[in-house]
């Protein structure tokens, strides 16, 4: 099974600062098939980006996804208070799809 | 509006067989693939199997393969996640998920089913 590993676990930054935030797979991932998704508390995961590169619907401009083979990036510019929460990116690609870890974005 | 509710919190007993689900609406529910995620604090988001409801194609993770059945109704647009005997280790949060049209993207997800196991 393909290994996704995000880095930082945790990234402190400040609203209105950049985040960039980084998935490695294990193996290669072709593009078409990685999605990132962002999670608050209490709250089901929601889709941000899928085909690494392509905003799901209603998402904001600010985010944007990037990368291929075994490095992806996603990228949000001038953070606001609502996107403090933790991001996983996922491969679906091959069997079994699996999720990174998470890394979390919080409020420095 | 695509919507996915699940069932209730659970709690439960080691042993003890156990069947959640999920209501789908605002889509044709038979022409998508639903599927299972669970979610623990030392694994994260685990993807467990898909179904596709129009002819039961279902596909299982190799580490939830026999461990768990997921099922569908299709008349009732809902979807299933069942276990025969439940373990402590299945305390989890449990998702369920719609897979859009480009592959198995998540969508659309439920609000998530908390299922405790303790004696």
């Amino acid at each position: 099974e393909i290994v996704l590993t995000q880095s930082p676990g945790t990234l402190s930054l400040s609203p209105g600062e950049r985040a960039t935030l980084s998935c490695r797979a294990s193996q290669s991932v072709g593009s078409t098939y990685l999605a990132w998704y962002q999670q608050k508390p209490g709250q089901a995961p929601r889709l941000l980006i899928y085909g690494a590169s392509i905003r799901a619907t209603g998402i904001p401009d600010r985010f944007s996804g990037s990368g291929s083979v075994t490095d992806f990036t996603l990228t949000i510019t001038r953070l606001e208070p609502e996107d403090f929460a933790v991001y996983y990116c996922q491969q679906f690609g091959s069997s079994p799809c699996t999720f990174g870890q998470g890394t979390k974005l919080d409020i420095k | 509006e695509v919507q996915l509710v699940q069932s209730g919190a659970e709690v439960k007993k080691p042993g003890e067989s156990l069947k959640i689900s999920c209501k789908g609406s605002g889509y044709r529910f038979s022409n998508y693939w639903i599927g299972w995620v669970r979610q623990t604090p030392g694994k994260g988001l685990e993807w467990m199997g898909i179904m596709y409801p129009g002819d039961s194609d279902t596909r299982y993770s190799p580490s939830f393969q026999g461990q768990v059945t997921i099922s569908a109704d299709k008349s009732i647009t809902t979807a299933y996640l069942q276990w025969s005997s439940l373990r402590a280790s299945d305390t989890a949060i449990y998702y369920c998920v719609r897979a859009g049209t480009s592959g198995w993207v998540f969508d659309s997800w439920g609000q998530g089913t908390l299922v405790s196991v303790s004696s």
